[in-house]
């Protein structure tokens, strides 16, 4: 069954400083891939996706991963977060179009002045 | 361009009580997809609806069904409620090709 990881619970990072969210999954194939955000009381909201090519794709909000097969990861990272970043972050893989979501369990970014 | 819509935004129901949320897909979708998320968790999958038919069903039971309207709009239903049914009931839409899902606000509920 596929599974997605997310180790870090909580992140604290200053603001202006940089910012990787780790994930992890656990699948036969490369799945497409999703990291989604969710500020307190929201639905979700799609930072970016990758599908298949160029292996760094660019999101929304400054946003970018990197897909790493050889490390079945798929990181999420930002140069310089703003204090408007602060929400929880969900990593997602879908094994094929149209198939359902798994998600892994957030990683609560808080950030500091 | 009004993206996916969900209603109600919040409910409160006892246990045994039967509740129906609904969801409205981003124009153009024609496919909703349903999502369990427990506080503090990620969702949870529940099941997909695709041409008014079921497609996909997640580890649910019996007791969560849903039915898709000839306007692509959705229904969760469930019934015999229990306390562990309380949390965010999340909708998402995806047409076309079907790999990008796009979410509502969500409909919280809270059985006591």
């Amino acid at each position: 069954a596929q599974s997605v990881t997310q180790p870090d619970i909580h992140i604290t990072v200053s603001e202006g400083a940089s910012l990787e969210l780790r994930c992890n999954y656990s699948y036969g194939a490369t799945p497409y891939l999703f990291w989604y955000v969710q500020s307190p009381g929201q639905g979700l909201q799609l930072l970016l996706k990758y599908f298949s090519g160029d292996t760094l794709v660019q999101g929304i909000k400054g946003f970018e991963a990197e897909f790493k097969r050889s490390q079945s990861s798929f990181n999420l990272r930002k140069p310089s977060v703003h204090w408007s970043d602060a929400a929880e972050y969900f990593c997602a893989v879908a094994p094929l179009s149209f198939q359902k979501l798994v998600f892994g369990t957030g990683t609560r970014l808080l950030v500091s002045p | 361009d009004a993206g996916v819509t969900q209603s109600p935004t919040h409910l409160i129901k006892t246990r045994g009580q039967q509740v129906t949320l609904r969801c409205s897909p981003k124009s153009g979708h024609d496919t909703v997809s349903w999502y369990q998320q427990a506080l503090g968790q990620g969702p949870q999958f529940i099941f997909q609806y695709y041409e008014e038919e079921e497609r996909q069903r997640g580890n649910f039971p019996d007791r969560f069904s849903g039915h898709q309207f000839p306007n692509y709009s959705s229904e969760l239903n469930v019934n015999a409620l229990l306390l562990g049914d309380s949390a965010l009931y999340l909708c998402a839409s995806s047409g076309g090709r079907g790999e990008t899902q796009y979410f509502g606000p969500g409909t919280r509920l809270l059985v006591l």
